[in-house]
Protein backbone atom coordinates (compact mmCIF):
# COMPACT_ATOMS: atom_id res chain seq x y z
CA UNK A 1 0.00 0.00 0.00
CA UNK A 2 1.65 3.10 -1.21
CA UNK A 3 2.33 5.96 1.36
CA UNK A 4 2.08 9.60 0.06
CA UNK A 5 4.68 10.74 -1.96
CA UNK A 6 6.76 13.95 -2.95
CA UNK A 7 9.00 14.97 -4.95
CA UNK A 8 11.61 16.20 -5.23
CA UNK A 9 12.81 15.84 -1.56
CA UNK A 10 15.15 18.89 -1.65
CA UNK A 11 14.90 22.28 -3.80
CA UNK A 12 17.51 25.42 -3.79
CA UNK A 13 15.85 28.30 -5.29
CA UNK A 14 16.99 31.75 -6.15
CA UNK A 15 14.64 34.66 -5.04
CA UNK A 16 12.22 36.12 -7.97
CA UNK A 17 12.11 32.34 -9.63
CA UNK A 18 9.25 29.65 -9.53
CA UNK A 19 9.15 26.62 -7.98
CA UNK A 20 7.11 23.63 -8.34
CA UNK A 21 6.35 20.95 -6.10
CA UNK A 22 4.47 17.19 -6.58
CA UNK A 23 2.28 15.08 -4.26
CA UNK A 24 0.79 11.63 -5.07
CA UNK A 25 -1.61 10.25 -2.34
CA UNK A 26 -2.11 7.37 -0.73
CA UNK A 27 -3.78 4.99 -2.37
CA UNK A 28 -7.78 5.07 -1.99
CA UNK A 29 -7.25 8.82 -1.17
CA UNK A 30 -8.87 11.62 -3.06
CA UNK A 31 -8.37 15.04 -1.34
CA UNK A 32 -5.05 17.11 -1.14
CA UNK A 33 -3.78 19.29 1.40
CA UNK A 34 -0.59 21.18 1.12
CA UNK A 35 0.94 22.97 4.26
CA UNK A 36 4.21 24.94 5.27
CA UNK A 37 6.11 24.42 8.21
CA UNK A 38 8.72 26.93 8.57
CA UNK A 39 11.81 25.73 11.31
CA UNK A 40 10.31 25.44 15.13
CA UNK A 41 6.60 25.79 13.85
CA UNK A 42 3.58 23.58 13.13
CA UNK A 43 2.24 23.38 9.62
CA UNK A 44 0.77 26.05 8.92
CA UNK A 45 -2.15 25.22 5.93
CA UNK A 46 -2.00 26.28 2.60
CA UNK A 47 -4.87 25.28 0.61
CA UNK A 48 -6.68 22.00 -0.09
CA UNK A 49 -8.00 19.99 -3.41
CA UNK A 50 -10.89 18.01 -3.68
CA UNK A 51 -12.57 16.60 -6.90
CA UNK A 52 -9.78 18.84 -8.95
CA UNK A 53 -11.02 21.99 -6.93
CA UNK A 54 -8.80 23.96 -4.75
CA UNK A 55 -11.76 23.60 -1.68
CA UNK A 56 -10.30 25.84 1.05
CA UNK A 57 -7.23 28.27 1.28
CA UNK A 58 -5.30 28.94 3.78
CA UNK A 59 -3.67 32.83 4.50
CA UNK A 60 -1.47 33.08 2.14
CA UNK A 61 -0.91 35.00 -1.04
CA UNK A 62 -1.57 34.29 -4.78
CA UNK A 63 1.89 33.53 -5.09
CA UNK A 64 0.83 30.25 -3.90
CA UNK A 65 -1.45 28.12 -5.98
CA UNK A 66 -1.87 24.70 -6.98
CA UNK A 67 -3.76 22.06 -8.72
CA UNK A 68 -5.36 18.41 -8.87
CA UNK A 69 -4.90 15.90 -11.39
CA UNK A 70 -7.68 13.24 -12.67
CA UNK A 71 -5.39 10.74 -10.68
CA UNK A 72 -5.66 12.50 -7.44
CA UNK A 73 -2.21 13.86 -7.64
CA UNK A 74 -1.25 17.23 -6.91
CA UNK A 75 1.26 20.12 -7.49
CA UNK A 76 2.06 23.32 -5.39
CA UNK A 77 3.08 26.54 -7.33
CA UNK A 78 5.11 29.16 -5.87
CA UNK A 79 6.22 32.07 -7.95
CA UNK A 80 8.20 35.19 -7.28
CA UNK A 81 9.84 33.20 -4.38
CA UNK A 82 10.75 35.58 -1.53
CA UNK A 83 13.60 34.53 1.07
CA UNK A 84 10.76 33.71 3.61
CA UNK A 85 9.36 30.83 1.24
CA UNK A 86 12.25 28.66 2.95
CA UNK A 87 10.45 25.76 4.71
CA UNK A 88 9.37 22.29 4.88
CA UNK A 89 6.14 22.03 2.09
CA UNK A 90 4.13 19.04 3.04
CA UNK A 91 1.43 17.40 1.70
CA UNK A 92 -1.25 15.37 2.74
CA UNK A 93 -3.59 13.13 1.27
CA UNK A 94 -7.28 12.05 3.31
CA UNK A 95 -10.28 10.59 2.40
CA UNK A 96 -13.25 12.91 1.84
CA UNK A 97 -15.99 9.71 2.33
CA UNK A 98 -13.86 8.17 5.32
CA UNK A 99 -15.67 10.59 7.73
CA UNK A 100 -12.47 11.15 9.98
CA UNK A 101 -10.59 13.16 8.29
CA UNK A 102 -6.93 11.54 9.35
CA UNK A 103 -4.30 13.14 7.04
CA UNK A 104 -1.24 11.29 5.90
CA UNK A 105 2.01 13.00 5.59
CA UNK A 106 4.33 13.03 2.58
CA UNK A 107 7.90 13.16 3.79
CA UNK A 108 7.94 16.61 2.35
CA UNK A 109 10.17 19.04 0.23
CA UNK A 110 12.32 21.15 1.60
CA UNK A 111 13.03 24.69 -0.41
CA UNK A 112 16.04 26.75 0.46
CA UNK A 113 15.51 29.91 -1.16
CA UNK A 114 18.50 32.10 -1.53
CA UNK B 1 -5.03 34.41 20.21
CA UNK B 2 -4.15 31.27 18.47
CA UNK B 3 -6.59 28.75 17.32
CA UNK B 4 -4.81 26.06 18.65
CA UNK B 5 -1.93 26.46 21.45
CA UNK B 6 0.25 24.10 23.17
CA UNK B 7 2.77 24.72 25.44
CA UNK B 8 6.05 24.36 23.42
CA UNK B 9 8.21 22.34 26.71
CA UNK B 10 10.65 21.46 25.93
CA UNK B 11 9.47 18.74 28.37
CA UNK B 12 12.65 16.18 29.70
CA UNK B 13 11.85 13.71 31.74
CA UNK B 14 13.19 10.31 32.66
CA UNK B 15 12.79 7.11 30.98
CA UNK B 16 9.55 5.49 32.73
CA UNK B 17 8.12 8.50 33.61
CA UNK B 18 4.34 9.77 32.87
CA UNK B 19 3.97 12.65 30.87
CA UNK B 20 0.93 14.60 29.94
CA UNK B 21 0.66 17.74 27.71
CA UNK B 22 -2.54 19.49 27.36
CA UNK B 23 -3.87 21.38 23.63
CA UNK B 24 -6.44 24.34 24.14
CA UNK B 25 -8.78 25.56 20.91
CA UNK B 26 -10.75 28.71 20.50
CA UNK B 27 -13.26 27.79 18.14
CA UNK B 28 -16.11 25.73 20.07
CA UNK B 29 -17.08 24.74 16.51
CA UNK B 30 -14.61 22.54 16.58
CA UNK B 31 -15.14 18.70 15.22
CA UNK B 32 -12.81 16.52 15.23
CA UNK B 33 -9.26 16.26 17.08
CA UNK B 34 -6.10 14.52 16.39
CA UNK B 35 -2.46 14.13 18.25
CA UNK B 36 0.84 13.73 15.25
CA UNK B 37 4.08 12.96 16.40
CA UNK B 38 7.37 14.51 14.23
CA UNK B 39 10.37 13.73 14.52
CA UNK B 40 13.19 15.66 13.63
CA UNK B 41 13.29 16.70 9.91
CA UNK B 42 10.59 14.40 9.52
CA UNK B 43 6.82 14.64 8.46
CA UNK B 44 4.29 14.40 10.86
CA UNK B 45 2.71 10.94 11.72
CA UNK B 46 -1.00 10.09 13.03
CA UNK B 47 -0.30 8.64 16.72
CA UNK B 48 -4.19 8.98 17.37
CA UNK B 49 -7.35 10.88 16.73
CA UNK B 50 -9.43 11.91 19.87
CA UNK B 51 -12.83 10.89 20.45
CA UNK B 52 -15.76 12.56 22.85
CA UNK B 53 -15.32 9.59 25.07
CA UNK B 54 -11.33 9.77 25.07
CA UNK B 55 -9.13 7.16 23.69
CA UNK B 56 -6.29 4.58 24.85
CA UNK B 57 -4.14 2.75 22.95
CA UNK B 58 -1.36 1.07 24.50
CA UNK B 59 0.59 3.33 26.68
CA UNK B 60 -0.97 6.70 25.05
CA UNK B 61 -4.19 8.36 26.42
CA UNK B 62 -6.36 11.27 24.75
CA UNK B 63 -8.89 12.92 26.25
CA UNK B 64 -11.35 15.88 24.96
CA UNK B 65 -12.82 18.44 27.22
CA UNK B 66 -15.24 20.29 24.89
CA UNK B 67 -16.50 22.02 27.72
CA UNK B 68 -13.25 23.65 28.43
CA UNK B 69 -11.73 23.42 25.04
CA UNK B 70 -8.86 21.22 25.29
CA UNK B 71 -7.58 17.96 24.57
CA UNK B 72 -5.19 15.79 26.84
CA UNK B 73 -2.49 13.17 25.52
CA UNK B 74 -1.00 10.99 28.13
CA UNK B 75 1.95 9.06 27.56
CA UNK B 76 2.95 5.84 30.60
CA UNK B 77 5.85 4.42 31.02
CA UNK B 78 8.09 6.60 28.78
CA UNK B 79 10.49 5.13 26.41
CA UNK B 80 13.26 6.49 24.92
CA UNK B 81 11.71 6.55 21.20
CA UNK B 82 9.12 8.53 22.64
CA UNK B 83 11.35 11.62 22.44
CA UNK B 84 9.58 13.61 19.49
CA UNK B 85 7.31 16.88 19.56
CA UNK B 86 3.93 16.15 19.37
CA UNK B 87 1.50 18.06 17.50
CA UNK B 88 -2.04 18.96 18.50
CA UNK B 89 -4.86 18.75 15.56
CA UNK B 90 -8.02 20.18 15.22
CA UNK B 91 -10.14 20.28 12.70
CA UNK B 92 -12.83 24.06 12.27
CA UNK B 93 -14.72 22.70 9.52
CA UNK B 94 -17.45 19.77 9.25
CA UNK B 95 -14.95 17.90 6.31
CA UNK B 96 -11.24 17.77 6.17
CA UNK B 97 -11.16 21.50 4.82
CA UNK B 98 -9.55 23.31 7.68
CA UNK B 99 -7.33 21.50 9.65
CA UNK B 100 -5.02 23.71 12.27
CA UNK B 101 -2.09 22.40 13.73
CA UNK B 102 -0.19 23.37 17.04
CA UNK B 103 3.54 24.11 17.35
CA UNK B 104 3.90 21.53 18.70
CA UNK B 105 5.11 20.24 22.46
CA UNK B 106 8.79 19.01 22.47
CA UNK B 107 9.35 15.70 24.66
CA UNK B 108 12.72 14.63 25.34
CA UNK B 109 13.24 11.16 27.05
CA UNK B 110 16.58 10.95 29.10
CA UNK B 111 18.10 7.28 30.03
Amino acid sequence: DAGVTQSPTHLIKTRGQQVTLRCSPKSGHDTVSWYQQALGQGPQFIFQYYEEEERQRGNFPDRFSGHQFPNYSSELNVNALWLGDSALYLCASSLESGGTYEQYFGPGTRLTVT
Amino acid sequence: RKEVEQDPGPFNVPEGATVAFNCTYSNSASQSFFWYRQDCRKEPKLLMSVYSSGNEDGRFTAQLNRASQYISLLIRDSKLSDSATYLCVVNVGSSASKIIFGSGTRLSIRP
